[in-house]
């Protein structure tokens, strides 16, 4: 069975700093790995989304994710943060075959300070 | 492209009644789920179509929630009758479901509160 991990409930950086929000999935083959970002009183946002080729994957706003299969992860990265970048991000994993039910994880709130 | 329409985006109801929640997904896309999101549970998938059948049903949701795919472009969501504890966001979204097109889009969200 799939599973998402983000280890991380609540982040706090300052802004101008960089990002890293981990997240560990759990899956047998490659998936596909997204994140998406939930600013308040609205649905989810797509950031980016890994499916092939480079591991490495630029998203919307500066974001990046970088897939490691060897380790199972797909963290999400920012150089420099700005204060509208607060907001709830979620990491989510879908199988590439079969039932195409996603999981997401619990969801990391990032709190970004002057 | 349209996006995610949901109606209506804000809900409240008394404990026994019968409340519908709508969902228009976008247009071509082929899955359609629906979430429950709650600051304690996250996201949680109640149902899921593909092509309007039912993929799956979440199985703690089945005796009061019901979601129902009409036409390929209208969903309901039913829940009934209604528990204070069922106050929370209800999240509609569709994908194209293959390939590259596997991102979900979601809609706005409808804010029930039971009282």
């Amino acid at each position: 069975a799939q599973s998402v991990t983000q280890p991380d409930a609540r982040v706090t950086v300052s802004e101008g700093a960089s990002l890293q929000l981990r997240c560990k999935y759990s899956y047998s083959g490659t998936p596909y790995l997204f994140w998406y970002v939930q600013y308040p009183r609205q649905g989810l946002q797509l950031l980016l989304k890994y499916y092939s080729g480079d591991p490495v994957v630029q998203g919307v706003n500066g974001f990046e994710a970088e897939f490691i299969k060897s380790n199972s992860s797909f963290h999400l990265r920012k150089a420099s943060v700005h204060w509208s970048d607060s907001a709830v991000y979620f990491c989510a994993v879908r199988r590439n075959t079969g039932n195409y039910k996603y999981v997401f994880g619990a969801g990391t709130r990032l709190k970004v300070i002057a | 492209d349209a996006g995610v329409t949901q109606t209506p985006r804000h809900e409240v109801a008394e404990k026994g009644q019968t409340i519908i929640l709508k969902c228009e997904p976008v247009s071509g896309h082929n899955d359609l789920f629906w979430y429950r999101q709650t600051k304690i549970q996250g996201l949680e998938l109640l149902s899921y179509f593909r092509s309007k059948s039912l993929m799956e049903d979440g199985g703690a949701f089945k005796d009061r929630f019901k979601a129902e795919m009409l036409n390929s472009s209208f969903s309901t969501l039913k829940i009934q009758p209604t528990e204070p504890k069922d106050s929370a966001v209800y999240l509609c979204a569709s994908s194209r479901g293959l390939g590259e097109g596997a991102e979900q889009f979601f809609g706005p969200g409808t804010r029930l509160t039971v009282l």
